[in-house]
């Protein structure tokens, strides 16, 4: 069956690099995600990375996908303490594009 | 304000009884989902939607049900709650837009609802 496998935690110091991997298993997955969520709130979209490409850059987010490894990764520059949060990964699987998300990273930042 | 809410954002309750999460957006979109968050788990999907009357079981629906009675309305019911079912549940809306020739669909999720079963 899909599933989506991250680590569960990482943690870096105040203006580091920050590097979240994750690895899928459905190879047609058209999408992927990387959702962010805040203590005591809900998920959040962050980004996401159609599967043709192999990255995508967003102000401090980079993006980059191995489609041939099912591998996709988030690298956060110049990480900074409002960045601690959870990180999900997920895939779109199926002709109705349902979402299935990893298991979520847990970034602490330290000052 | 909000535009997916959830109520009750807190609820206790004991082993047996029948409880309803409510879930309500004003989005406009005709998906919503039903998933529980548990520490090490992560998110499991229950129920979705994708549209009034639409019912779909998700990854874990045994205990659960939905009703969907209008677009901006999903709620959830424990029909008889146990312990195991303690967990943050969170509701979202899902938007469909095309790119590149295929379905790319974004989440909107609601704050959550923390429920401990006594």
């Amino acid at each position: 069956g899909e599933d989506v496998e991250q680590s569960l935690f990482l943690s870096v110091r105040e203006g580091d690099s920050s590097v979240i991997n994750c690895t899928y298993t459905d190879s047609s997955s058209t999408y992927l995600y990387w959702y962010k969520q805040e203590p005591g709130a809900g998920l959040q979209l962050l980004t996401y990375i159609f599967s043709n490409m192999d990255m995508k850059q967003d102000q401090r987010l980079t993006v980059l996908l191995n489609k041939k490894d099912k591998h996709l990764s988030l690298r956060i520059a110049d990480t900074q303490t409002g960045d601690s949060a959870i990180y999900f990964c997920a895939e779109s699987i199926g002709s109705q594009g349902n979402l299935i998300f990893g298991k979520g990273t847990k970034l602490s930042v330290k000052p | 304000d909000a535009d997916v809410t959830q109520t009750p954002r807190n609820r206790i309750t004991k082993t047996g009884k029948r409880i309803m999460l409510e879930c309500s957006q004003t989005k406009g979109h005709d998906r919503m989902y039903w998933y529980r968050q548990d520490p090490g788990l992560g998110l499991r999907l229950i129920y979705y939607s994708f549209d009034v009357k639409d019912i779909n079981k998700g990854e874990i629906s045994d205990g659960y049900s939905v009703s969907r009675q209008a677009q901006a309305k999903f709620s959830l019911s424990l029909e008889s709650a146990i312990p195991n079912q303690t967990a943050l549940y969170f509701c979202a809306t899902g938007r469909k837009s095309t790119g590149q020739g295929s379905l790319r669909e974004t989440q909107y999720f609601g704050p959550g609802t923390r429920l401990l079963v006594l």
